[in-house]
């Protein structure tokens, strides 16, 4: 079965780091772009990085650029997010997905980020 | 980067049709043929219902149909079913290697 399974999400504090990872299974990890999407509570989805599959290119968006940082281990079939500097606007559910035919898709479960103090 | 934008909300009675908008710029939308569309139940994960414009993952319904236009991409349900009830988002590959998401539109079916 094809399946991605996100960790690493909690409470932290303003100003804080955290490190997400995901767990892919049932695929060739080492075949497929990844990408990160959150979506913060009661509002929509928003992409936030993405990584070839080789990781030798990385992409963000404005809102996490120097703060964020996309990685990945394909011995591992782990795709990871260091996250940095967090304020309340980067509290949100991180969900991991994988590119196909430039969309996303397969998702995980999805991993909570809660930034207070 | 921009939001994609998107109504609110669209409703239909079972049985209808409805359409759903998503409205980009040259850069994203209208740039490339790499639209999609997402279908997202509350507490659920999003499922991708769309890719490149108008292609069908399999077992996705061929109720579901995406077109676009310059600079504007559609959603559109056929048949409405209750089951259909959710939000939707669109996005699109951009200029810059992202990609950029719709602001989302909650589907209700009447």
């Amino acid at each position: 079965e094809v399946q991605l399974v996100e960790s690493g999400g909690g409470l932290v504090q303003p100003g804080g780091s955290l490190r997400l990872s995901c767990a892919a299974s049932g695929f060739t990890f080492s075949t497929y772009g990844m990408l990160w999407v959150r979506q913060a509570p009661g509002k929509g989805l928003e992409y936030v990085s993405s990584i070839t599959n080789n990781g030798r290119s990385t992409y963000y968006a404005n809102s996490v650029k120097g703060r964020f940082t996309i990685s990945r281990d394909n011995s591992k079939n782990t795709l990871f997010l260091q996250m940095g500097s967090l304020t309340a606007e980067d509290m949100a559910v991180y969900y991991c997905t994988r590119a196909q035919w430039r969309a996303f898709d397969i998702w995980g479960q999805g991993t909570m980020v809660i930034v207070s103090s | 980067q921009s939001a994609l934008t998107q109504p609110a909300s669209v409703s239909g009675s079972p049985g209808q049709s409805i359409t759903i908008s998503c409205t980009g710029t040259s850069s994203d939308v209208g740039g490339y043929n790499y639209v999609s569309w997402y279908q997202q139940h509350p507490g659920k994960a999003p499922k991708l219902m769309i890719y490149e414009v108008s292609n069908r993952p399999s077992g996705v319904p061929d109720r579901f149909s995406g077109s676009k236009s310059g600079n504007t991409a559609s959603l559109t349900i056929s048949g409405l079913q209750a089951e259909d009830e959710a939000d939707y988002y669109c996005s699109s590959f951009t200029t810059s290697n992202t990609r950029v998401f719709g602001g989302g539109t909650r589907l209700t079916v009447l």
